[in-house]
């Protein structure tokens, strides 16, 4: 069974410009969250969407931003990137929340900024 | 604030001795504790979900335990394959859905 699949693996930009990250959640799992995390660090929570609907936002400021599309994929975007945003950005997917599904990461996008 | 605290940041065991790894929280209404197992260069590996004080998990060499304020993660005879990042996190009421707040993790080196 596939599991969740991040694109690119790696990616180099420069400061200011903007970042598209992409996730492609398990089948059948509605819910995708996304994460960064920084080396030496637990992964940080970013957003939440179920449904395509947002459900959940972490302390990020609000040049980060994300959607879910009809086939449960999702987007996370990143305007006006600073060196700090280098990390490596997680995706999770679960049938629903994670009380009662456990979420499933993907191995992530590493992104480099110069 | 949900917090997490994990320790020692580092081990290194012999194969065969085995150890406990210890999670320290402190959460408004706990939803759930989880442990992942996570490997250089890729993404967390989930291992066991804990909800409730005196609940306990097993998985080959691995069994997790949880009170109210900690859980450990006991590792029995390891191997050189368990060597890895393990990370607590911890959902809270006040969280919710799948906002995990996890801990920096304990890098776990087993040796031959």
């Amino acid at each position: 069974d596939a599991g969740v699949t991040q694109s690119p693996t790696h990616l180099i930009k420069t400061r200011g410009q903007h970042v598209t990250l992409r996730c492609s959640p398990i089948s059948g799992h509605k819910s995708v969250s996304w994460y960064q995390q920084v080396l030496g660090q637990g992964p940080q929570f970013i957003f939440q969407y179920y449904e395509k609907e947002e459900r959940g936002r972490g302390n990020f400021p609000d040049r980060f931003s994300a959607r879910q599309f009809p086939n449960y994929s999702s987007e996370l975007n990143v305007n006006a990137l600073l060196l700090g945003d280098s990390a490596l950005y997680l995706c999770a997917s679960s049938l629903e929340g994670a009380r009662n599904s456990p979420l499933h990461f993907g191995n992530g996008t590493r992104l480099t900024v110069t | 604030e949900d917090q997490v605290t994990q320790s020692p940041e580092a081990l290194r065991l012999q194969e065969g001795e085995s150890s406990s790894l210890n999670c320290s929280y402190t959460v408004s209404g706990l939803r759930g504790l989880f442990w992942y197992r996570q490997d250089p260069g890729k993404g967390p590996e989930f291992l066991f979900t804990l909800y409730s004080a005196g609940e306990e998990k097993e998985k080959e060499r691995l069994k997790a335990t949880l009170t109210k304020k900690e859980s450990f993660l006991h590792i029995t005879a390891p191997k050189p394959e368990d060597s890895a990042t393990y990370l607590c996190a911890v959902v809270g009421i006040t969280g919710g859905g799948n906002k995990l707040t996890f801990g920096t993790g304990t890098q776990l080196k087993v040796e031959l």
